[in-house]
């Protein structure tokens, strides 16, 4: 285990459902991260928090609305995602030198 | 920005042979290099990382390189096992920033 914590591992939504994603530390990191993982394709950075403030926003589409109460938590809001989006999302923490990772929710968008 | 070029995209060996993995990276700047191996279903996990003031780290079976001149670092495992099977990220940062940049990874397989 990373100490990084991801929930759900699997989740199942429909194009008109509204979920979240949840992931927390407390390896006392600074900043933490989403990632998107899609199938034969390199890792995206979607959104980078340092201090809980967004410094990094990689054109993500508002469907994906993060939110970072604390430096221990981090949150993905989904909302009338599409089919493409179905892919492994995965939340990761540093302290300015190591990044680790969560182990992923696995998102499928009907 | 960073680049971070990584290859082979795919590799296969026998177990009980080496494998080697070549990462390039373009902004001079960086200087702190992980490796990570992911498996199936799981999240990328920190197996190495070498810092640019060595110029190789090693643990066990397996060991990376970096050359600063030239801009690439390398991991190298040696007395492969079919659990080492598993896709392979190299990344470059500036330390004590946040920004990481991945390579696309390479699918190691091990052929007992």
């Amino acid at each position: 285990e990373t100490g990084v914590t991801q929930t759900p591992r699997h989740l199942v939504m429909g194009m008109t459902n509204k979920k979240s994603l949840k992931c927390e530390q407390h390896l006392g990191h600074n900043a933490m991260y989403w990632y998107k993982q899609s199938a034969k394709k390199p890792l995206e950075l979607m959104f980078v928090y340092n201090f809980k403030e967004q410094t990094e926003n990689n054109s993500v589409p508002s469907r994906f609305s993060p939110e970072c109460p604390n430096s221990s938590h981090l949150f993905l809001h989904l909302h009338t995602l599409q089919p493409e989006d179905s892919a492994l999302y995965l939340c990761a923490s540093s302290n300015g030198e190591k990044l680790l990772f969560g182990s992923g929710t696995q998102l499928s968008v009907l | 920005g960073e680049n971070v070029e990584q290859h082979p995209s795919t590799l296969s060996v026998q177990e009980g042979d080496s494998a080697v993995i070549k990462c390039t990276y373009s902004d001079s700047a960086s200087n702190y290099f992980p490796w990570y191996k992911q498996e199936l279903g799981k999240g990328p996990q920190l197996i190495i990382d070498i810092r640019s003031n060595v110029g190789e780290k090693k643990d066990q079976r397996i060991a990376v390189t970096l050359n600063k001149t030239a801009k690439h670092f390398s991991l190298h495992i040696t007395e492969t096992q079919p659990e080492d099977s598993a896709v392979y990220f190299c990344a470059a940062s500036y330390q004590a920033g946040n920004q990481f940049y991945f390579g696309t990874g390479t699918s190691l397989t091990v052929i007992p």
